[in-house]
């Protein structure tokens, strides 16, 4: 079985340009969630999709950041325009609906240097 | 909220040396705490989860750690350090609605031979 996938592994782009990032879940897991990890601080919880829904996004920073995850499969973060401080790894993590453990299974990450 | 705290960003053992990584949650006890590793250019790994059945849980490659109410505390450890053990980890809470995580700074492992 597949774990999370997520593309590319590393990106630099610079201040203003617009970058999107993916993530490929688990098969059959409906939840998925982007994290992320500025350097020298802990990693953050940005966005949680139920299948296609936005169940909470009470952790993305600001409007530059666009989730999608359409038809409940992959999701996309797109982040226009990029400044510096969006610069960190960015995680995808998926789960099974319905579990009260919740574990959740967490790609390589995205590494984002923007400059 | 629930939060967790790793005290030391960076550990350093010897190879065959007990490995001891500290993480203290908040006041309130939660129902789950795990413990994440993170190997070179690899994703988060599930090293081992406390679900409130047992206070002593065992992990993968033989990592353990033991729940103590009393000190709020969910350290993980390790006998004697192997080479492979080199990697960061992270103790982490989930939120009340047993979905988002919350994670500490994690700390660093390192392995001298």
């Amino acid at each position: 079985e597949a774990g999370v996938t997520q593309f590319p592994s590393h990106s630099v782009i610079e201040k203003g340009q617009t970058v999107t990032l993916r993530c490929d879940p688990i098969s059959g897991h409906d939840n998925l969630y982007w994290y992320r990890r500025v350097m020298g601080k802990e990693i953050k919880f940005l966005l949680h999709f139920v299948k296609e829904s936005k169940q909470d996004e009470s952790g993305m920073p600001n409007n530059r950041f666009l989730a999608e995850r359409t038809g409940g499969t992959y999701s996309t973060l797109k982040v226009q325009p990029a400044e510096l401080e969006d610069s960190g790894v960015y995680f995808c993590a998926s789960s099974h609906l319905g579990t009260r453990e919740n574990i959740q299974y967490f790609g390589a990450g995205t590494r984002l240097s923007v400059l | 909220a629930q939060s967790v705290t790793q005290l030391g960003s960076h550990v350093s053992v010897s190879e065959g040396a007990l490995v001891l990584l500290r993480c203290n949650y908040s006041s309130s006890v939660p129902p789950y705490l795990f413990w994440y590793v993170q190997y070179p250019n690899q994703g988060l790994q599930l090293l081992l989860k406390y679900t409130s059945a047992a206070t002593l849980v065992k992990g993968i490659n033989g990592f353990e750690a033991e729940f103590k109410k009393s000190e709020t505390s969910f350290h993980l450890t390790k006998p004697s350090a192997h080479m492979s053990d080199a990697a960061e980890y992270f103790c982490a809470v989930p939120n009340s609605g047993y979905s988002t995580l919350t994670f500490g700074k994690g700390t660093m492992l390192l392995v001298s031979p």
